[in-house]
């Protein structure tokens, strides 16, 4: 069965930078998209951006430009997010999450999250 | 900014249908998603391209979505059902997220 398998809890100081991992199993990696999404406590869910396992390709929100880097090692079937300049509205669980939809030529209004890793809390406080 | 507005909370009886709503400039013609989440868990995908149930999600979850509005309906609400929904579309490549809502079944 599917399974996104997350690093652990990450307690980082404002400025710093934080890099949670993602591996995936039970299905080919390369077939399907991977999204990054976090909720900070109390809040709504908020899309971070994608990555395409198979070409590395990536996509970001509007709002991290310029902080968050996505990769991937397809010989280990895992994505990475990397966050930097860490600042309070940070602290949130982040969660990887596996695209429903078969296939990454393109993507857009018909993907949707499928499976969803099991969370990563990230906490800046100085 | 494309916007999706849910209503904070909606409760129902056990038994009962619950219908939360999602509203957003030509909804309609986007699809929406729905996703449930019970405190300390990941969400889980209850309906996704409008009215599709994935595999594992009971009958009683559907959906719609016309208009402004998509609608996700609970036939029969259970105590189990008792969560946060999330509904979901994307928007000039980019994915969006409602704020919420808290099905109380009392």
């Amino acid at each position: 069965q599917v399974q996104l398998v997350q690093s652990g809890a990450e307690v980082k100081k404002p400025g710093a930078s934080v890099k949670v991992s993602c591996k995936a199993s039970g299905y080919t990696f390369s077939n399907y998209y991977i999204h990054w999404v976090r909720q900070a406590p109390g809040q709504r869910l908020e899309w971070m951006g994608i990555i395409n396992p198979s070409g590395g390709s990536t996509t970001y929100a509007q709002k991290l430009q310029g902080r968050v880097t996505m990769t991937r090692d397809t010989s280990a079937s895992t994505v990475y997010v990397e966050l930097s300049s860490l600042r309070s509205e940070d602290s949130a669980v982040y969660y990887c999450a596996k695209d429903g939809v078969l296939g990454v030529n393109d993507y857009g209004d018909q993907n949707y999250f499928a499976a969803w890793g099991q969370g990563t809390l990230v906490t800046v406080s100085s | 900014s494309y916007e999706l507005t849910q209503p904070p909370s909606v409760s129902v009886s056990p038994g009962q249908t619950a219908s939360i709503t999602c509203s957003g400039d030509t909804l309609g013609s986007k699809y929406a998603c729905w996703y449930q989440q019970k405190p300390g868990q990941s969400p889980v995908v209850v309906i996704y391209q409008d009215t599709k149930r994935p595999a594992g999600i009971p009958e009683r979850f559907s959906g719609s979505n016309s208009g402004n509005t998509a609608t996700l309906t609970i036939s029969g609400t259970q105590a189990m059902d008792e969560a946060d929904y999330y509904c979901q579309a994307w928007d000039s490549s980019t994915v969006v997220f409602g704020g919420g809502t808290k099905l109380t079944v009392l």
